[in-house]
């Protein structure tokens, strides 16, 4: 399975600001995903990052609140821009397609990023 | 509609078996898997099922009956640390994963 780390682990932002998310995976992964995970809640896909291309965002899910960069095939970031309380949340990067052994191509997630916006 | 249901708390005893059912409704189907997640941390997978039928790996076995559109997830010799939400998710027809809200699984001395 692939190694992920996330930046940064936790942060307390103010409203109105952006933080960048960075995800780094210890492999070259085909895909790479961008979710959020109320308290309590399960995950809600925001969008796939694209190597090379535009992320394709989720029903719900805009490029220009949620920017996402994908340079290459091991890294990618995710910015929430104009920042307001409701985007307080768990963000998790998540990668498929290294070729697992199951051959379910089963999804790994980082640690995830805890944002709180005040 | 595309929908996952899941009970939302299970409570079990050390040592005995719990079963954490999942039906399903979705466009398609390419998979299931089952995750486990502890507080405060991220999903790690737990199994996969595609054909129907008991997949067993340890202490825990994943099922599945595609023509009911059902899956449990069978957890045996319960260890405190078993403590967690289970979540099953499925794979649609765009190899999309559509995920439940997950099971809070409680154990008890």
């Amino acid at each position: 399975s692939a190694v992920i780390s996330q930046k940064p682990s936790r942060d307390i932002c103010q409203r109105g600001t952006s933080l960048t998310i960075q995800c780094q995976v210890d492999s070259q992964v085909t895909m790479m995903f961008w979710y959020r995970q109320q308290p309590g809640q399960s995950l809600t896909l925001i969008a796939t990052a694209n190597q090379g291309s535009e992320a394709t965002y989720e029903s719900g899910f805009v490029i220009d609140k949620f920017p996402i960069s994908r340079p290459n095939l091991t890294f990618s970031t995710l910015t929430v821009s104009n920042m307001s309380p409701e985007d307080s949340s768990i963000y998790l990067c998540s990668v498929a397609g290294s070729g697992s052994a199951s051959g379910a191509d089963e999804q790994y997630f980082g640690p995830g990023t805890r944002l709180t916006v005040t | 509609g595309q929908n996952i249901d899941q009970p939302t708390e299970m409570t079990a005893t050390e040592g005995a078996i719990v079963q954490i059912n999942c039906t399903y409704q979705t466009s398609g189907f390419n998979g299931l898997f089952w995750y486990q997640q502890h507080a405060g941390e991220a999903p790690t997978f737990l199994s996969y099922n595609v054909l129907d039928g008991l997949e067993e790996k340890g202490r825990f076995s994943s099922f599945l009956s595609r023509s009911k559109g059902y899956s449990y997830l069978l957890l045996k010799e319960l260890q405190m640390k078993d403590s967690a939400s289970y979540l099953c998710a499925v794979k649609d027809s765009n190899y999309q994963l559509i995920w439940g809200a997950g099971t809070k699984l409680i154990i008890k001395p």
